[in-house]
């Protein structure tokens, strides 16, 4: 199925510093999540987004879902070296749910 | 709450052998599961969508005959990978809706189980 588009692929940081990450659709969905999947593991649940403009935070994350439905961003603040591991996104119709292709976080202690 | 489990957590196995993977959902009933596919280092593949009591619907690609799922309960979903082949090995994730979370269809996943056929 249609993959969305994440950006970026991968990014190195320094513990400390925010990231940002985001992904863009050319389909509009009703439910934008963020998922974060550590190795040998399943998605973890961060963040879901239910309305178009809705902003929403969970601790250091904040996201937000794009007011025109084809987009959305996670913003990490102050990260930390536990935070490292790949971030999807997924834009979800009904059952159907479509994801990101990831953003591998490596944060520098 | 929306914990899902998966069992076996990993498995290796000999060339032709059939291999059982069980998914439930532990604090919550799930009408639909969802069976992933995922390869190092890419995204999440959508194998099938599967839901209580009725056939599975199966991604465009992906065998049925090979790939048998069962829905039989609220809170148990299996996927049987029939005589397994090395190209099999792979990492199997479900996952399962819960609408009683007062969203419309959010996903949450299952631990994951490693398949390695030898």
């Amino acid at each position: 199925g249609q993959q969305l588009n994440q950006s970026p692929q991968s990014m190195f940081i320094q513990e400390g510093e925010d990231v940002s990450m985001n992904c863009t659709s050319s389909s509009i969905f009703n439910t934008w999540l963020w998922y974060k999947q550590e190795p040998g593991e399943g998605p973890v649940l961060l963040i879901a987004l239910y309305k178009a403009g809705e902003l929403t935070s969970n601790g250091r994350l904040t996201a937000q879902f794009g007011i025109t439905r084809k987009d959305s961003f996670l913003n990490i603040s102050a990260s930390i070296p536990s935070d490292v591991g790949i971030y999807f996104c997924a834009g979800l119709n009904n059952n159907d749910m479509r994801f990101g292709a990831g953003t591998r976080l490596t944060v520098k202690p | 709450g929306a914990v899902v489990s998966q069992h076996p957590s990993r498995v290796i196995c000999k060339s032709g052998t059939s291999v059982k993977i069980e998914c439930r959902s532990l604090d919550f009933q799930a009408t639909t599961m969802f069976w992933y596919r995922q390869f190092p280092k890419q995204s999440l593949m959508l194998m099938a969508t599967s839901n209580e009591g009725s056939k599975a619907t199966y991604e465009q690609g992906v065998e049925k005959d090979k790939f048998l799922i069962n829905h039989a309960s609220l809170t148990l979903s299996t996927l049987t990978v029939t005589s397994a082949h090395p190209e099999d090995s792979s990492f199997y994730i479900c996952s399962a809706s819960n609408r009683l979370a007062g969203s419309t269809d959010t996903q949450y996943f299952g631990p994951g189980t490693r398949l390695t056929v030898l």
